[in-house]
C-alpha cells in the first residue's frame, strides 16, 4: 500500500523554525518528484514546493523564497520541509504528495502547523 | 500566474441528480488541468488528470473535459460519498502550480 505519513507540525512562535518530515512506505520514492502543498484553517490548497527525484531540481512558491528549504533522502525513503521566519500565515496543515504526470495522486494526512505567540 | 477561477461556489444537489462543476484558467493550460476530491478532515484525492484522465480506483461516474481555458467535473449521478469540496489545479505554467478556490458540492 502507497503510504506517506508527515510529522513535526506543532505550535511554534512568530519568527521561529520548525523541521517537517514525510516517510514514504509501498513505492520506490527514488523514483518519483515530491511535493509540499498547505492548507490554512478553512481555506483551499496552496503549493508550496517541488523537489524532482533526486535533488536537481527545486521550486519554491515566491512566499516561501528564502524562509523554506526542501529535501529528501532517497536512502531513507523521505521527504523534508525546513521553515525558518514563520508567521501567522504559515498556520495550516502542510501535505506531503506524490507527483505523477505534474498532479498529486498520493497524499499524506497531513501535520498541523500554527504560530501563535 | 495562471489563476484559476472555479463556479460556483457552492452547488447544491441531491443524491441521484447530475453535477456540473466549472473551472476557467486566466491563459491556457493546455489540457495540463486536474481535479481534486477532498472530504472534511481527509487529504485531497487525485480524482482526475490531463483534463480528461480518470486517475487509478475512480469511479466511472466522475469525468472531465475541457482544454484550454475552460474545463468541466462532471459527475454523472451523485452518491452519498461525493458531497465534499473540488478543487482545480493546472501544471501548464510552473511554477508555481496553482488551485481553483475549490467548489463545495453539499446535499440539498
Amino acid at each position: 500500500e502507497v503510504q506517506l505519513v508527515e510529522s513535526g507540525g506543532g505550535l511554534v512562535q512568530p519568527g521561529g523554525s520548525l523541521r517537517l518530515s514525510c516517510t514514504s512506505s509501498g513505492f520506490s520514492f527514488s523514483s518519483y518528484s515530491m511535493n509540499w502543498v498547505r492548507q490554512a484553517p478553512g481555506k483551499g490548497l496552496e503549493w508550496v514546493s517541488y523537489i524532482s527525484s533526486g535533488s536537481t531540481n527545486i521550486k519554491y512558491a515566491d512566499s516561501m523564497k528564502g524562509r523554506f528549504t526542501i529535501s529528501r533522502d532517497n536512502a531513507k525513503n523521505s521527504l523534508y520541509l525546513q521553515m525558518n521566519g514563520l508567521t501567522d500565515e504559515d498556520t495550516a496543515v502542510y501535505y506531503c504528495a506524490r507527483e505523477s504526470r505534474g498532479f498529486s495522486d498520493c497524499w499524506g494526512q497531513g501535520t498541523l502547523v500554527t504560530v501563535t505567540s | 500566474e495562471i489563476v484559476l477561477t472555479q463556479s460556483p461556489a457552492t452547488l447544491s444537489l441531491s443524491p441521484g441528480e447530475r453535477a456540473t462543476l466549472s473551472c476557467r484558467a486566466s491563459q491556457s493550460v493546455s489540457n495540463y488541468l486536474a481535479w481534486y476530491q477532498q472530504k472534511p478532515g481527509q487529504a485531497p484525492r487525485l480524482l482526475i488528470y490531463d483534463a480528461s484522465n480518470r486517475a487509478t480506483g475512480i469511479p466511472g461516474r466522475f469525468s472531465g473535459s475541457g482544454s484550454g481555458t475552460d474545463f468541466t467535473l462532471t459527475i454523472s449521478s451523485l452518491e452519498p460519498e461525493d458531497f465534499a469540496v473540488y478543487y482545480c489545479q493546472q501544471r501548464s505554467n510552473w511554477p508555481p502550480y496553482t488551485f481553483g478556490q475549490g467548489t463545495k458540492l453539499e446535499i440539498k
